[in-house]
């Protein structure tokens, strides 16, 4: 079965600066990943995902993530975060094969101060 | 439009008294699936639905059930709610393609058992 270590539960940055949020992932196979972000009273909507190819991945809003096997991680970047980005940020990864559907991370709390 | 609803949005009950929250696709999904949300504690998996009259419990079945009759519609059941209960519920869905679990959440419902 997999499972998804996100880091950092809160994450402070100031307006415009650039900012990382770390995701780890086991598993025994190859895996799908995902970001999904949930905007203060909203549900969940898909950032962005890895299926395969390039290692790079871009996504809504200026975010991208880069897979790393040999680390197994999936850490989400973007350059310059401005004070809309304030959201609650969740990792998540399927198996290739598999029937336990998504699991998710805990969730990191990125914060944006002024 | 394409989207996953859930009813009611919000909810405050009494322990013991049986409720149903409702969730519904129009995705012609195959998979759907229930999570609770707990601060400090991400998304766990209450129960899942690979198609109709197929439903497997997830990480927190406990004191919940549910029932998957027809395609679109996947509704949750506590026969006799807890405080441990409350909680925000969110209902997802998704196409089960070669174990591509990238779902789509419904808005969450927010229950309260007093």
């Amino acid at each position: 079965a997999q499972s998804v270590t996100q880091l950092d539960s809160q994450v402070p940055v100031f307006e415009e600066a650039p900012v990382e949020l770390r995701c780890n992932y086991s598993s025994s196979v190859s895996v799908y990943l995902f970001w999904y972000v949930q905007y203060p009273n909203q549900g969940l909507q898909l950032l962005l995902k890895y299926l395969s190819g390039s290692t790079l991945v871009k996504g809504i809003n200026g975010f991208e993530a880069e897979f790393n096997k040999s680390q197994t991680s999936f850490h989400l970047r973007k350059p310059s975060v401005h004070i809309s980005d304030t959201a609650e940020y969740f990792c998540a990864v399927s198996e290739w094969g598999g029937a336990d559907g998504l699991t998710f991370g805990k969730g990191t709390h990125l914060i944006i101060q002024p | 439009e394409a989207q996953v609803t859930q009813n009611p949005r919000y909810l405050i009950t009494v322990t013991g008294k049986k409720l149903t929250v409702t969730c519904s696709q129009n995705m012609n999904h195959e998979y759907m699936s229930w999570y609770r949300q707990d601060p400090g504690l991400g998304l766990r998996q209450i129960y899942y639905s690979m198609n109709v009259e197929v439903t497997d419990k997830g990480d927190v079945p406990e004191g919940y059930k549910v029932s998957r009759k027809e395609k679109r519609n996947f509704p949750l059941i506590l026969e006799s709610p807890s405080p441990n209960q409350t909680s925000l519920y969110f209902c997802a869905s998704s196409l089960l393609d070669s174990s591509l679990y990238e779902q789509y959440f419904g808005p969450g419902t927010r229950l309260t058992v007093t």
